[in-house]
C-alpha cells in the first residue's frame, strides 16, 4: 500500500517568512495530493491539491510543487501569518481509490 | 448547503462496551469514508462505504463494522471497546469520479 513521509514534524518561523513542509510516497500509481490544514480540536481542512498531471499550483500564499519522478511534493507558504499556525497534512491518493494516506503531520508556528 | 455533519460529538464508554456513530455526508456525495485520527498523530483510513457496501478496507479489526444507508448516510460501529480506541473519528464524503475529500468536524471518543 501507500507510504506517504512527512518532514519536518515540528516548524517555527518568523511572521512574514516562508514556511516549506516536504512529503514523499511510495506509490508511482498515487495521482492525487492534497493538503489539508487542522487547526487545534478542530477537523482537516483542504487548502491546496495537486493532481498528478501539473507540477505546481498556486493560490494567494500557498503553493504546491509536485515531482513525479522523485515521488515527492511540498507545501510552501510564502509571507506567513500567525493565523497560519496549526498541524499541516500531506496526503496522496493511489490510483483509482479514493482513500487518503496522510502523512504524520507538521506542526507549524508562526511567531509574531 | 450543509456541510459532512457526525453525531454525536463526544462520548464516553467503558471498555468492553460498544459504539454507533452517526455521518451523514456533503449534498451530492455518495461516498463515504471513515477515519480514526489519534492524539499527535495523522487520520487513518477505517474504511470506505459507496452504494451501501465496504469499498476498501484499512488495516483495522474487524470490531470495526459499518453500513451506509440508501441516502448515503453512513455508521461506525466498534464493539469490545479497548482504551486504545480512544480517538478522534472522521468521516468524510466526496462525490462520485474524485479523491477530493471533505471531513466532518468529527466524534471524539473516549474509552475509560
Amino acid at each position: 500500500g501507500e507510504n506517504v513521509e512527512q518532514h519536518p514534524s515540528t516548524l517555527s518561523v518568523q511572521e512574514g517568512d516562508s514556511a516549506v513542509i516536504k512529503c514523499t510516497y511510495s506509490d508511482s500509481a498515487s495521482n492525487y495530493f492534497p493538503w489539508y490544514k487542522q487547526e487545534l480540536g478542530k477537523r482537516p481542512q483542504l487548502i491546496i491539491d495537486i493532481r498528478s498531471n501539473v507540477g505546481e499550483k498556486k493560490d494567494q500564499r500557498i503553493a504546491v510543487t509536485l515531482n513525479k519522478t522523485a515521488k515527492h511534493f511540498s507545501l510552501h507558504i510564502t509571507e506567513t501569518q500567525p493565523e497560519d499556525s496549526a498541524v499541516y497534512f500531506c496526503a496522496a491518493v493511489p490510483g483509482s481509490a479514493r482513500q487518503l494516506t496522510f502523512g504524520s503531520g507538521t506542526q507549524l508556528t508562526v511567531l509574531p | 448547503d450543509a456541510g459532512v455533519t457526525q453525531s454525536p460529538t463526544h462520548l464516553i464508554k467503558t471498555r468492553g462496551q460498544q459504539v454507533t456513530l452517526r455521518c451523514s455526508p456533503k449534498s451530492g456525495h455518495d461516498t463515504v469514508s471513515w477515519y480514526q485520527q489519534a492524539l499527535g498523530q495523522g487520520p487513518q483510513f477505517i474504511f470506505q462505504y459507496y452504494e451501501e457496501e465496504e469499498r476498501q478496507r484499512g488495516n483495522f479489526p474487524d470490531r470495526f463494522s459499518g453500513h451506509q444507508f440508501p441516502n448515503y448516510s453512513s455508521e461506525l460501529n466498534v464493539n469490545a471497546l479497548l482504551l486504545g480506541d480512544s480517538a478522534l473519528y472522521l468521516c468524510a464524503s466526496s462525490p462520485a469520479g474524485t479523491g477530493e475529500l471533505f471531513f466532518g468536524e468529527g466524534s471524539r471518543l473516549t474509552v475509560l
